[in-house]
């Protein structure tokens, strides 16, 4: 009940294209929903986060949609850039209390110029 | 502002040894967790403290302990090591529980 799976494993898109990754949760206990972005060689980054009370949060490129009924969420990169390519980890807590972060199994994107 | 700060970056330990990683997070908070990620896997919870209690500790053995300081640094510390804690071991720090996750940048174990 504590898993976050995540798809697809990986992705190449071209250069202006739009990338989709999605994840799925099974603990409704969960209440904060962070997509974090890795380069190799450094720690997560956190891209943009989502609570459950809104079924969607854009900033700039990257858009989260949530699907509370499916327990499911998405991150979309609008105009994806080479820069883009990076590993992606959707990640499920819940914001109280002990906050104890579990992550997907991480998305490798790769842009193609 | 200075981010989470971990160290050292990367080390070298032999089987059976004992290794200390450092980690400073940001200034004003108050909250410190440790995560251990394999390559090619998502990072693992392992300890989270927070104004120097312990308040959650993930399914890992009791090799790894962890501490934190009246500074709200923290140590982790991982005895007898294994071949299997080869890994990016990553600090994350929060104002206070509740409110947003940043890691530092790691400190690379290789364990040969």
């Amino acid at each position: 009940q504590q898993q976050v799976k995540q798809s697809p494993q990986s992705l190449i898109v071209q250069k202006g294209g739009i990338s989709i990754i999605n994840c799925a949760y099974e603990n409704t206990a969960f209440d904060y929903f962070p997509w974090y972005q890795q380069f190799p060689g450094k720690g997560p980054a956190l891209l943009i986060a989502i609570r459950p009370d809104v079924s969607e949060k854009k900033e700039g490129r990257f858009t989260i949609s949530f699907n509370k009924s499916a327990k499911q969420f998405s991150l979309h990169i609008m105009d994806s850039q080479p820069g883009d390519s990076a590993t992606y980890f959707c990640a499920a807590s819940k914001k109280t209390g002990f906050q104890k972060l579990v992550f997907g199994t991480g998305t490798r994107l790769l842009v193609s110029p | 502002d200075a981010g989470v700060t971990q160290s050292p970056t990367h080390l070298i330990k032999t089987r059976g040894q004992q290794v200390t990683l450092r980690c400073s997070p940001i200034s004003g908070h108050k909250s410190v967790s440790w995560y251990q990620q394999v390559l090619g896997q998502g990072p693992q919870f392992i300890f989270q403290y927070y104004e120097k209690e312990e308040r959650g500790r993930g399914n890992f053995p009791d090799r790894f302990s962890a501490r934190q300081f009246p500074n709200y640094s923290s140590e982790l510390n991982v005895n007898a090591l294994l071949l299997g804690d080869s890994a990016l071991y990553l600090c994350a720090s929060t104002r206070e529980s509740g409110n947003t996750i940043y890691f530092g940048e790691g400190s690379w174990l290789t364990v040969v």
